[in-house]
Formats: C-alpha cells, sequence, structure tokens
C-alpha cells in the first residue's frame, strides 16, 4: 500500500464547477501538506500548504485537511479551463529529513 | 519568489553516451537539492537528495553508478545520466528548498525531458 493515494482520474468538469481533490494517508507522522498544480512538460508550482486540520482559503482555492480521517482535499471554485493540469498532493514528516512523499496526481480538466 | 533554473529543457541522445542536466537556485542557496523522474502520467519518483560538498543519497533502486550527482556549490547540482539506454528516457526534475519560502519553500525546476534513441 502506498503511503499516500490519490485517485489519477482523469477528472473532466464544465468551466465553472466546483472542483474537488482528495488525497488519503496512511503514515500518521505527516505534519505538513502541500499542493502542487503540475501543467504538462512543467515542473510542479506550489499551490496551497497547512499544517492544520481544517481550512485554508486562497483566493477560488480551499485547502482542507482532517488529520482524524487522514484525509485532504483541495476545492477549486469557479473553475476555469486554464486550471486544466495535474494535480499533486504531498506531505512531510517533520521527523524524516526533507524527504517529500506525493500523491500519483490527478488529471483535471475543465472544459469551456 | 524563489527560482529553480534546470537545462536544459529537452534533450535527445544517442544510446550510449552521456547526459547531463543542470539544476541552479537563483536567488537563494541551497545546501540540498532533490532529483526526481516521472513518467508519463505518474507521479514523481524520487531518485537521490543531493547535498553540497559531499555524496549524494540516493534512494533504493536508484543505481547511483548511472545516475552521477554533483552537488560542487550552494547553488548548483547536476545529474549526469551515464551510459543512457532507451529506459532512461523519462522527465527528469530538481528541486530545492528555499530557506524563507512557503510551503517549506520546496520549489521545483522546469524539468528536463530525456529521450535517448
Amino acid at each position: 500500500q502506498k503511503e499516500v493515494e490519490q485517485d489519477p482520474g482523469p477528472l473532466s468538469v464544465p468551466e465553472g464547477a466546483i472542483v474537488s481533490l482528495n488525497c488519503t494517508y496512511s503514515n500518521s507522522a505527516f505534519q505538513y501538506f502541500m499542493w502542487y498544480r503540475q501543467y504538462s512538460r512543467k515542473g510542479p508550482e506550489l499551490l496551497m500548504y497547512t499544517y492544520s486540520s481544517g481550512n485554508k482559503e486562497d483566493g477560488r482555492f480551499t485547502a482542507q485537511v482532517d488529520k482524524s480521517s487522514k484525509y485532504i482535499s483541495l476545492f477549486i471554485r469557479d473553475s476555469q479551463p486554464s486550471d486544466s493540469a495535474t494535480y499533486l498532493c504531498a506531505m512531510k514528516n517533520n521527523n524524516a529529513g526533507n524527504m517529500l512523499t506525493f500523491g500519483g496526481g490527478t488529471r483535471l480538466m475543465v472544459k469551456p | 519568489g524563489a527560482v529553480v533554473s534546470q537545462h536544459p529543457s529537452r534533450v535527445i541522445c544517442k544510446s550510449g553516451t552521456s547526459v547531463k542536466i543542470e539544476c541552479r537556485s537563483l536567488d537563494f542557496q541551497a545546501t540540498t537539492m532533490f532529483w526526481y523522474r516521472q513518467f508519463p502520467k505518474q507521479s514523481l519518483m524520487l531518485m537521490a537528495t543531493s547535498n553540497e560538498g559531499s555524496k549524494a543519497t540516493y534512494e533504493q533502486g536508484v543505481e547511483k553508478d548511472k545516475f552521477l550527482i554533483n552537488h560542487a556549490s550552494l547553488t548548483l547540482s547536476t545529474l549526469t545520466v551515464t551510459s543512457a539506454h532507451p529506459e532512461d528516457s523519462s522527465f527528469y526534475i530538481c528541486s530545492a528548498r528555499a530557506p524563507q519560502g512557503p510551503g517549506y519553500g520546496y520549489t521545483f525546476g522546469s524539468g528536463t525531458r530525456l529521450t535517448v534513441v
């Protein structure tokens, strides 16, 4: 079993829809949670980061963490075609050096 | 914000030759850099952690003699794929930690697409 599970998709939604992307994890030592967006043939770029349970909002994006369920989500409101990309969740165990553990990524397609 | 520059963005080489990929932190010093490999429609797989002034730490299953990593300065790490073969064709991405960056400062390069023919 992978430490971080993420549905690969693809997830296809119409423009303007609310998108929900999710990851589950098994290692309770993960304390820091990040979401990256990766366009095709580009490196990942950081979207959101959080270390506490609850919600964190930034513009159209909301990151949600539920440590008791070992479940994190990224919500995208008013989705745009430019949001079409692969979204990767990443986690860090502060007791295990500098390494990030990534989910497999979910490919999102927002259709105009 | 912090920028990591990776070069080249794309390279095609003949089987048996070696290819060097550079990763530079442009506006910060990076004592640690990371090298990832990504296959199509798959996530990033950590290959090795590059430490300035010391030997790289390789993940299990990654051949250190095949993938040579050199971190000679605080702003430059290089990955050399030696005696490349078609199965080495992949997307290689480097990452560095910017000390004051958000999200623990992990910043990624734009990746290098290697095709071995």
